[in-house]
């Protein structure tokens, strides 16, 4: 099946500061990308959509310009953290359509102290 | 009402038993479902795809109801390896370019 990696797997950083993930397909192109956060023993939320050369798309709830998303290339998009807070600790996982499946990264792991 | 609802569990069961989970859907034109599972800290990684006529693969059969809008997976003699969270998953728009909709999860666990 086709591959999704994300970067990086985990980081911990301040309070305050910016944290940019990125994620790729690496195999395949994707117009549409999906960001989603998990928090611990809950499911998958749905943050954003990603759309390659234009705005992405988020559900309601998801602050915009908290959690900047850019979908530069085919293969690219990437999900800033902005002034991170502690609250904002999460699993993070974006996801890439293939054919009619979803091809999930492996998650980048944010911990902000 | 949530839009995908499952029984979150947890389903606590010895080795070799049989277990079903039942996920409802609220969408009636959602046109695509999926079972993922997900181990602890972990990315979703898909189980099947759940059809109209139902399909099986090897120990795991996945059934649809579109009348009731409930979707099922059944798992035979279970193995240790099985233990995980079990993810409903329904794509209520025609292409893999629309966004998914999962369900809260059931979690599995398997007991020796």
């Amino acid at each position: 099946g086709a591959v999704v990696s994300q970067h990086p797997s985990w980081v911990i950083c301040k309070s305050g500061t910016s944290v940019k993930i990125e994620c790729r397909s690496l195999d395949f192109q994707a117009t549409t990308m999906f960001w989603y956060r998990q928090f611990p023993k809950q499911s998958l939320m749905l943050m954003a959509t990603s759309n390659e050369g234009s705005k992405a798309t988020y559900e309601q709830g998801v602050e915009k310009d908290k959690f900047l998303i850019n979908h530069a290339s085919l293969t690219l998009s990437t999900l800033t953290v902005t002034s991170a807070h502690p609250e904002d600790s999460s699993f993070y996982i974006c996801s890439a359509p293939d054919y009619n499946e979803q091809f999930f990264g492996p998650g980048t792991r944010l911990t902000v102290l | 009402r949530k839009e995908v609802e499952q029984d979150p569990g947890p389903f606590n069961v010895p080795e070799g038993a049989t277990v079903a989970f039942n996920c409802t859907y609220s969408n009636s034109a959602s046109q695509s479902f999926f079972w993922y599972r997900q181990d602890c800290r972990k990315e979703p990684k898909l189980l099947m795809s759940v059809y109209s006529s139902g399909n099986e693969d090897g120990r795991f059969t996945a059934q649809l109801n579109r009348a009731s809008q409930y979707i099922s997976l059944l798992i035979r003699d279970s193995k240790l390896s099985d233990s995980a969270t079990y993810l409903c998953v329904v794509n209520p728009g025609y292409s893999s370019a629309s966004k998914i909709i999962f369900g809260s999860g059931t979690r599995l666990s398997i007991r020796p």
